[in-house]
């Protein structure tokens, strides 16, 4: 199984260009997140999707749009990056275990702004 | 506001050297507390679950205690495999609806030969 996997892995963008990160699980979960992690922040979500349809803001939405397509995929977009979006982004899906939604992420995307 | 502290911020250890990793957290109702393995250019990796205090779990050279205000994760007789940086994270019944994990800043464990 593949699991979740990111695309992709490495993108430099220019200030103003816009782009989209996809990601997709094959495990059959409900739930998908899209976090960003920077040297001493630690990992901070920027949106999550309970359920195919459904989206939601996290800590940090400002600058981010995303669409969940279907139970699979669910995408983040940057419409006009700036170089404070630099980062590297993770996605990740989840199961519910007695109580407690257990994550499993992907491999990364990094993204650098010019 | 879930939040978690995780100490120390940087760990090295000789090959053997028993020693602990802290996370400390506040939440309002605890969901479940979560540790991670992170190796350098990949995504975290799933090692516990702890749903309630005083449960505790092990993994190979892994153990992960919790109380109501912090966790341990105790790592025996490391060897340099076991090098990567360890993230703790809380999941409570915030108010806001968000599904996520509140993480900590991690801990960067160095285990020399």
């Amino acid at each position: 199984n593949a699991g979740v996997t990111q695309t992709p892995k490495f993108q430099v963008l220019k200030t103003g260009q816009s782009m989209t990160l996809q990601c997709a699980q094959d495990m059959n979960h409900n739930s998908m997140y899209w976090y960003r992690q920077d040297p001493g922040m630690g990992l901070r979500l920027i949106y999550y999707s309970a359920s195919e349809g459904t989206t939601d803001k996290g800590e940090v939405p400002n600058g981010y749009n995303v669409s969940r397509l279907n139970k699979r995929e669910f995408s983040l977009r940057l419409e006009s990056a700036a170089p404070s979006q630099t980062s590297v982004y993770f996605c990740a899906s989840s199961f519910r275990s007695s109580g407690a939604n257990v994550l499993t992420f992907g491999a990364g995307s990094r993204l650098t702004v010019l | 506001e879930d939040q978690v502290t995780q100490s120390p911020e940087a760990l090295r250890l000789q090959e053997g050297e028993s020693s602990s990793l802290n996370c400390s957290y506040t939440v309002s109702g605890l969901r479940g507390l979560f540790w991670y393995r992170q190796d350098p250019g990949k995504g975290p990796e799933f090692l516990f679950t702890l749903y309630s205090a005083g449960e505790e779990k092990e993994k190979e050279r892994l153990k992960a205690t919790l109380t109501k205000k912090e966790s341990f994760l105790h790592i025996t007789a490391p060897k340099p495999e076991d090098s990567a940086t360890y993230l703790c994270a809380v999941q409570g019944y915030s108010g806001g609806g968000a599904d996520g994990l509140t993480f900590g800043k991690g801990t960067h464990l160095i285990i020399q030969p």
